[in-house]
Parts: C-alpha cells; sequence; structure tokens
C-alpha cells in the first residue's frame, strides 16, 4: 500500500464547476499536508499549507483535512481554465527534515 | 514566497556525457535543498538531500556515483549526471525552504533532460 493514494485522473469539469480534489494517507504521523500545483513541464507551485483538522480558506480553494479518517481534499470554487494543471497533494512530518511524501497527482482539466 | 530558480530548463546531451544542473534559491539561504525526478504522468520521486559543506543524502535505490550532488553555498546546490544514458531522460526539480521542520517547500521550474 502506498502511503499517499491520489486518484491520477484525469478529471475534466465545466468552467465555473467546483472541482473535488482528494488523496487518502495510511501513516498518522503525517501531521502537515500540502496541496500543489503543477502546470505542464514546469515546478510544482505550493497552493495551499495546513497542519490541523478542518478547513482552511484561500481565495477560492479550500483545503480540508480529516486526521481521524486519513484524508485530505482541496476544493476549487468557480473554476477557470486557467486552473487546468496536475494537483499534487504532499503530506509530512515534524522532524522529517522537510522530506515530503507526494501523491501522484490528479491531472485536471477545466473546459469553456 | 521564497523563490528558487533552476537551470538549465533543458538540456539534450548525447549518450555517455555529463550534465550538470544548477538549483540556486534567490531571496533566502537554505542549508537543505531537495532533489527529485519525475517521470511524464508521475509523481515526484525524492532522490537525494543536499546538505551544505556535507555530503548528500541518497534515497534507497538512487546511485550516489552517477549523480553526485554539491553543496558549496548556502544558496547553491548542484546535481550532476554522470555518463548519462536515455535512461536518465527525466524532468529533474528541485526544492529548498528558508524554514525547517515546516515542510514548505519551494519548487525550482525543473530542468528536462533528454539523453541521445
Amino acid at each position: 500500500q502506498k502511503e499517499v493514494e491520489q486518484d491520477p485522473g484525469p478529471l475534466s469539469v465545466p468552467e465555473g464547476a467546483i472541482v473535488s480534489l482528494n488523496c487518502t494517507y495510511s501513516n498518522s504521523a503525517f501531521q502537515y499536508f500540502m496541496w500543489y500545483r503543477q502546470y505542464s513541464r514546469k515546478g510544482p507551485e505550493l497552493l495551499m499549507y495546513t497542519y490541523s483538522s478542518g478547513n482552511k480558506e484561500d481565495g477560492r480553494f479550500t483545503a480540508q483535512v480529516d486526521k481521524s479518517s486519513k484524508y485530505i481534499s482541496l476544493f476549487i470554487r468557480d473554476s477557470q481554465p486557467s486552473d487546468s494543471a496536475t494537483y499534487l497533494c504532499a503530506i509530512g512530518v515534524t522532524g522529517g527534515g522537510n522530506k515530503l511524501t507526494f501523491g501522484t497527482g490528479t491531472q485536471l482539466k477545466v473546459e469553456l | 514566497g521564497a523563490v528558487v530558480s533552476q537551470h538549465p530548463s533543458w538540456v539534450i546531451c548525447k549518450s555517455g556525457t555529463s550534465v550538470k544542473i544548477e538549483c540556486r534559491s534567490l531571496d533566502f539561504q537554505a542549508t537543505t535543498m531537495f532533489w527529485y525526478r519525475q517521470f511524464p504522468k508521475q509523481s515526484l520521486m525524492l532522490m537525494a538531500t543536499s546538505n551544505e559543506g556535507s555530503k548528500a543524502t541518497y534515497e534507497q535505490g538512487v546511485e550516489k556515483d552517477k549523480f553526485l550532488i554539491n553543496h558549496a553555498s548556502l544558496t547553491l546546490s548542484t546535481l550532476t549526471v554522470t555518463s548519462a544514458h536515455p535512461e536518465d531522460s527525466s524532468f529533474y526539480i528541485c526544492s529548498a525552504t528558508p524554514w525547517t521542520g515546516t515542510g514548505e517547500l519551494f519548487f525550482g521550474e525543473g530542468s528536462r533532460l533528454t539523453v541521445l
């Protein structure tokens, strides 16, 4: 079993839709959770960072963490074609020396 | 956010040659940098942790003699792919952070290596 599971997609939605991206993890020692956005042939860009269960909102993006279920989500409201990218979840442990475990990434396409 | 720069963004080389990729933290100092490899439609695989002033720490299965890492200053780490072969063709990405222990990594733009 992989430490972090993420549906690779591709996921195709119409412009304006609400997008839900998810990851599950197996190690209860994971303590902080991130979402990165990666455009084709570019390095990942940090979108959201959180270390507690609950919701964290930033503009059109909401990160949700449920530590009891080992489940994290990223919601994108009013999706735009510019949101088309691969979204990677990343998880780490305090004291892990900044080493992160990444999901495989979900490819999202927002269509006009 | 912190800025990490990588160079070159893409490189094509002949089999058997060596290629050097640079990773720089532009507006912060980084005692630790990370090198990842990414194959098409796959996630990032950590290759090694680059430590300023000391030897790099390689992940299991990564040949340290093939992927030479040097972290000579607090703002520069280099990855040299030695005696490159077509199977080394990949997207190499570095990352760094101004903070320790938080996991907030900032990534370079990546370097696409094609070995003919």
